[in-house]
């Protein structure tokens, strides 16, 4: 069963401008990850965040963490074409770190 | 270079005519597991593996087998695939010791049943 769900679905941006994307879940987490995806290939780890943070930051990526309201914003600055991809996140549930469930993803578009 | 590969990337094949799609990865990782990737519902669990010997089910096993014989291998069998297991599959691996499950994944394997 899908336990996150991102929003939006698609997102196009200009480069230089940020770029915000959602994640909302169901259940009490142990963490959560943002991984990327170019076209048809593999995913890509970014950042984790654990159930007890509420912000971490990593390059030009910011991540936050609301576990009251369950969701999870992945924030990325001054956004480039190369940045163009579909983002996911991915929960680990409480009790169960080490099974991860995925979102359906939201496809960002940098335009040049 | 530390990489899970997949092989074939790319395969057609007909109903009922089984094939394997390998997955080997050379970081030590204890947990290897496999998913499908489908338009609009992301990614799906298959199976996964806590180490040598360990199989449990994910979320869509139907019609999947896997094996894992050693650390580094994790084949996925379809003994008799059907045109619902046109998918995009990945395999991914992690080191379970590091606390929280990072997984590396392989670069996937485009499977068509027709």
């Amino acid at each position: 069963s899908q336990q996150g769900e991102e929003d939006p679905q698609a997102l196009s941006i200009q480069e230089g401008e940020n770029a915000t994307m959602n994640c909302s879940y169901k259940t009490s987490i142990n963490n959560l990850q943002w991984y990327r995806q170019n076209s048809g290939r593999g995913l890509v780890h970014l950042i984790l965040i654990r159930s007890n943070e509420r912000e971490k930051h990593s390059g030009r990526l910011r991540v936050t963490l609301d576990t009251s309201k369950k969701s999870s914003s992945l924030l990325i600055t001054a956004s480039r074409a190369a940045d163009t991809a579909s983002y996911f996140c991915a929960t680990a549930l409480s009790g169960s770190a080490r099974q991860l469930t995925f979102g359906s993803g939201t496809q960002l578009t940098v335009l040049p | 270079e530390a990489q899970v590969t997949q092989n074939p990337r790319y395969l057609i094949t007909v109903t009922g005519k089984k094939l394997t799609v390998t997955c080997s990865q050379n970081m030590n990782h204890e947990y290897m597991s496999w998913y499908r990737q489908d338009p609009g519902l992301g990614l799906r669990q298959i199976y996964y593996s806590m180490n040598v010997e360990v199989t449990d089910k994910g979320d869509v096993p139907e019609g999947y087998k896997v094996s894992r014989k050693e650390k580094r291998n994790f084949p996925l069998i379809l003994e008799s695939p059907s045109p619902n297991q046109t998918s995009l599959y990945f395999c991914a691996s992690s080191l379970l010791s590091s606390g929280a499950n990072v997984l590396t994944f392989g670069a996937g394997s485009r499977l068509t049943v027709l």
